[in-house]
């Protein structure tokens, strides 16, 4: 089945650092999604990618589509201690008997120190 | 403030009885997706539904899980009999393809059903 590969599994920063992680895949997806889970919460819908290459932004997040469709990559800058949680990279396929069925990846577990 | 909403958020039962779990997705969202989130094996898709029709369900025991959408408004996970390693958080998430209707469907979840099963 479709496997993602996210990196990587937990990062502990000072605050004001840039963060980057990554998700790789050995198939090809046709839509990337990052996602962020607090404690006992559900996850959150961050950023969504929806072409090859893209780069989208929301507020001090960056993500962007590879152009192989097999990777995809999430960096935060300037982190503050409320990016603490647990980042979730999700990629979708929408063409065959896949078709929408969304898999995630294993998480970061992000620390931000003060 | 559209969400979606799952009942209930906390369940403790014993081994061998039946669970429901409740799912009402965000109004106007044609797909619904059911996850178990565990520390061993994050977050697995147990079924997903569009239009209220099954899609894939092929990451849910069939011996003891099923999952329906009675109507639009709910969908439901019903494990019997459960077991101790069904412990795990639940998470139903709703959405809709995106416009243009080659983009797929972001998914929005709800908060969860924690399970024990003792």
């Amino acid at each position: 089945g479709q496997q993602l590969n996210q990196s990587p599994q937990s990062m502990f920063i000072q605050e004001g650092e840039d963060v980057s992680m990554n998700c790789t895949s050995s198939s090809i997806f046709n839509t990337w999604l990052w996602y962020k889970q607090d404690p006992g919460e559900g996850p959150v819908l961050l950023i969504a990618l929806y072409k090859a290459g893209e780069l989208t932004s929301n507020g001090r997040l960056t993500a962007q589509f590879g152009i192989t469709r097999k990777d995809s990559f999430l960096n935060i800058s300037a982190s503050i201690p409320s990016d603490v949680g647990i980042y979730f990279c999700a990629g979708q396929r929408w063409a065959g008997t896949s078709y929408g069925k969304l898999t995630f990846g294993q998480g970061t577990i992000l620390t931000v120190h003060p | 403030d559209a969400r979606v909403t799952q009942t209930p958020r906390h369940k403790v039962t014993e081994m061998g009885q039946e669970v429901t779990m409740r799912c009402q997705p965000i109004l106007g969202h044609n797909t619904v997706f059911w996850y178990r989130q565990t520390m061993m094996q994050g977050l697995e898709l147990l079924a997903y539904f569009r239009n209220r029709a099954p899609l894939d369900d092929s990451g849910m025991p069939k011996d003891r899980f099923s999952a329906e959408m009675p109507d639009a408004t709910l969908a439901t996970l019903k494990i019997q009999p459960s077991e101790p390693r069904d412990s795990a958080v639940y998470f139903c998430a709703s959405g809709s393809p995106i416009e243009p209707r080659d983009r797929g469907t972001e998914a929005f979840f709800g908060q969860g059903t924690r399970l024990t099963v003792v």
